[in-house]
């Protein structure tokens, strides 16, 4: 069956916009998940939905950074007004439940690049 | 969150099997441990978990050691397609906040030729 999708794959924006970035998680997969890799850099979480709920934000690096999900599917990364230092590759995955019980599913990614 | 510590890096020669080690010396009872890889330029790929008992897919088996202190992914049979980062992470199931996947450094398996 299908994957997890983001778009777009590609993204390069100059300092100070905003940008969106877009997740459609595997169909009947309730939790979400923001991660992002900078260059040479390890993963590190960002947020994570259950539902269209985010219980935990605690990896969002500061107040530009936004994320929704609606009706349980798609979600939006919004990064405002960005910097150079937000430049990477941006990473969601899909899990049937949150749970530590269940594998988490990964998209290709989308490679944000800040001039 | 309990942590785990893995080598840098292994070498291996290609049709010959492998043995990723894992130790998780300060695991919890209810933690699953979980493997994931990250081929280059991919993002990461679920590869196999389990709680106590060895497990089995078609991808490769973990091996878990008796007191749950340490792990063994075992690749079979590597090939050049398994060249990759595998990161071992634990899970707990029932702590709110732990849903998250924290990745550590991993070790960067190369596969020779």
């Amino acid at each position: 069956g299908a994957g997890v999708s983001q778009s777009p794959s590609n993204k390069v924006t100059e300092k100070g916009k905003d940008v969106e970035l877009r997740c459609d998680p595997i169909s009947g997969h309730t939790a979400l998940y923001w991660y992002r890799q900078s260059l040479g850099q390890g993963l590190e979480f960002l947020i994570y939905f259950q539902g269209n709920s985010a219980p935990d934000k605690s990896g969002l690096p500061s107040d530009r950074f936004s994320a929704e999900r609606t009706g349980g599917s798609v979600s939006t990364l919004t990064i405002q007004r960005t910097q150079q230092e937000d430049s990477a590759v941006y990473l969601c995955a899909s899990s049937l439940l949150a749970s530590g019980i269940y594998e988490q599913y990964f998209g290709p990614g989308t490679r944000l690049t800040v001039t | 969150d309990a942590k785990t510590t893995q080598p840098n890096s292994m070498e291996s020669n290609e049709e010959e099997p492998v043995h990723l080690p894992c130790n998780h010396s300060t695991i919890s009872g209810t933690d699953y441990i979980h493997w994931y890889r990250q081929l280059p330029s991919q993002g990461p790929e679920y590869v196999i978990h389990g709680l106590t008992s060895n497990v089995n897919n078609r991808m490769a088996s973990l091996a878990i050691a008796e007191d749950r202190k340490s792990s063994t992914l075992i690749l079979h049979r590597a090939t050049l397609r398994d060249a990759a980062v595998y990161y071992c992470i634990l899970r707990a199931t029932t702590n709110f906040g732990n849903e998250k996947l924290t990745f550590g450094t991993g070790t960067r398996l190369t596969i020779i030729p």
